[in-house]
């Protein structure tokens, strides 16, 4: 697609359900990542994938936090048993990958999923 | 001690006016230095992209680079109400993958 494509924009659940945010990379990114952007904090990395290696998932927070990446594209995070505290915006971003050069490894980010633990 | 600080502001400045957003890191392994733009309700966008010590300037944007004293900047001249955003510095290590974000700096351009 043209962008980094993300859903739900806003998602409001009830603490102890479990919530999916989904991200759709540019096509042809084999970088993808999720960041969480909490109030008045900066981004927060939680995990990489770079195209078919294991993920680096030295980010996340909890175990009960995780994330897929089917088929090398689409990307979902889980969290499991929301917190009050996990309320924040999820941003998801893509990249070309680990190529060194000017503008290489530029992140490109979606709109973010709002989420809010009530 | 966090890997890069910013003072999140807000900053507020009169139209025209020259403004001046830093950060600074601790680890001298960082050699990448970017600064992202983000409006409200919307996710970061690349604004400048530095690579080692120096300046590069693009249009009313100028990015600025101190490896001695592990100090970056941003000065935007002529400074206009749709200038008002939060802008972001990030570092990344050579050869690393994961970009590291400042808090952000709310500003706001005031007509």
């Amino acid at each position: 697609g043209a962008g980094v494509s993300q859903s739900p924009s806003n998602k409001v659940t009830e603490k102890g359900k479990d919530v999916e945010l989904r991200c759709d990379p540019i096509s042809g990114h084999t970088a993808l990542y999720w960041y969480r952007q909490s109030l008045g904090q900066g981004l927060e990395f939680l995990i990489y994938f770079q195209g078919n290696s294991a993920p680096d998932k030295s980010g996340l927070p909890s175990d009960r936090f995780s994330a897929e990446r089917t088929g090398g594209s689409v990307s979902t995070l889980t969290i499991q048993r929301t917190q009050q505290e996990d309320s924040a915006v999820y941003l998801c971003a893509s990249s070309l990958g680990p190529v060194e050069g000017d503008g290489a490894n530029v992140l490109t980010f979606g709109a973010g999923s709002r989420l809010t633990v009530l | 001690q966090k890997e890069v600080e910013q003072d999140p502001g807000p900053l507020s400045v009169p139209e025209g006016a020259i403004v001046s957003l830093n950060c600074t890191y601790s680890n001298s392994a960082f050699q990448y230095f970017m600064w992202y733009r983000q409006y409200s309700r919307k996710g970061p966008e690349l604004l400048m992209y530095t690579y080692s010590s120096g300046n590069k300037e693009d249009g009313r944007f100028t990015a600025q680079v101190d490896k001695s004293s592990k100090y970056i900047s941003l000065f935007i001249r002529d400074s206009q109400p749709s200038d008002s955003a939060t802008y972001l510095c990030a570092i990344r290590n050579t050869g690393g993958f994961k970009t590291i974000f400042g808090a952000g700096t709310r500003l706001f351009v005031k007509a």
